[in-house]
């Protein structure tokens, strides 16, 4: 089984709507991440978390908002999509533990959202 | 430079050939660099984290050097496979290791 899931995997929505894309992990970490991906740019942090408490806005947090329901658990939120927001959406996670300089990002299989 | 650049953007080469990207990142309040392989359709993953100025790190056929000073790293690839097919991420970390600042990546096609 992954170690980082995310559901939906693809989502068509309407202008308007509320969406939720949920993430959940297996590998313990406390940090967790979600990010945008538009073709011909890098991936953008929206929010990112380091525990259940914790909760931090990314370089693109506008139009968006989290929930980290448990440390297993890291919810992004679209209270109205809009159009620029379709994108591909990924989660990660990291450990937050001391020492962790050279711990690496996991990332989920990423969420195909499409808002017309 | 304020933020993470990679180049080539796209590359094409023949399996056999060997071939190497570049990763520009800002040199202040280093804390680490990461390299990750992203193929299509999948999820990102990582390649090497790289931590000390001299770094140098290998993979089967896959290197990557680091300069810290110059805020540089490069990524070579020995004998390219069309398995090797992907886009190549490299992102740093600043400010203490909250967050990854990523660059836009370098699409690698290797052909037969």
């Amino acid at each position: 089984d992954a170690d980082v899931t995310q559901t939906p995997r693809n989502r068509i929505t309407k202008t308007g709507k509320r969406i939720m894309l949920e993430c959940s992990q297996t590998k313990g970490h406390d940090r967790m991440y979600w990010y945008r991906q538009d073709p011909g740019l890098g991936l953008r942090l929206i929010y990112y978390s380091f525990d259940v408490k914790d909760i931090n806005k990314g370089e693109i947090s506008d139009g968006y908002s989290v929930s980290r329901q448990a440390q297993a658990k890291f919810s992004l939120s679209l209270e109205s999509a809009i159009p620029n927001q379709t994108a591909l959406y990924f989660c990660a996670t990291r450990s937050g533990s001391r020492g962790t300089k050279q711990e690496t990002q996991y990332f989920g299989p990423g969420t195909r959202l499409l808002v017309l | 430079i304020l933020n993470v650049e990679q180049s080539p953007q796209s590359l094409h080469v023949q399996e056999g050939d060997s071939t190497n990207f570049t990763c520009s990142f800002p040199s202040s309040n280093f804390y680490a660099l990461h390299w990750y392989r992203w193929e299509t359709a999948k999820s990102p993953e990582a390649l090497f984290v790289m931590t000390l100025n001299g770094d140098e790190k290998k993979k089967g056929r896959i290197s990557a050097t680091l300069n810290t000073k110059e805020g540089y790293s490069y990524l070579y690839i020995k004998g390219s496979q069309p398995e090797d097919s992907a886009t190549y991420l490299c992102a740093s970390f600043t400010g203490g290791g909250n967050k990854l600042t990523f660059g836009t990546g370098t699409q690698l096609k290797v052909e037969l």
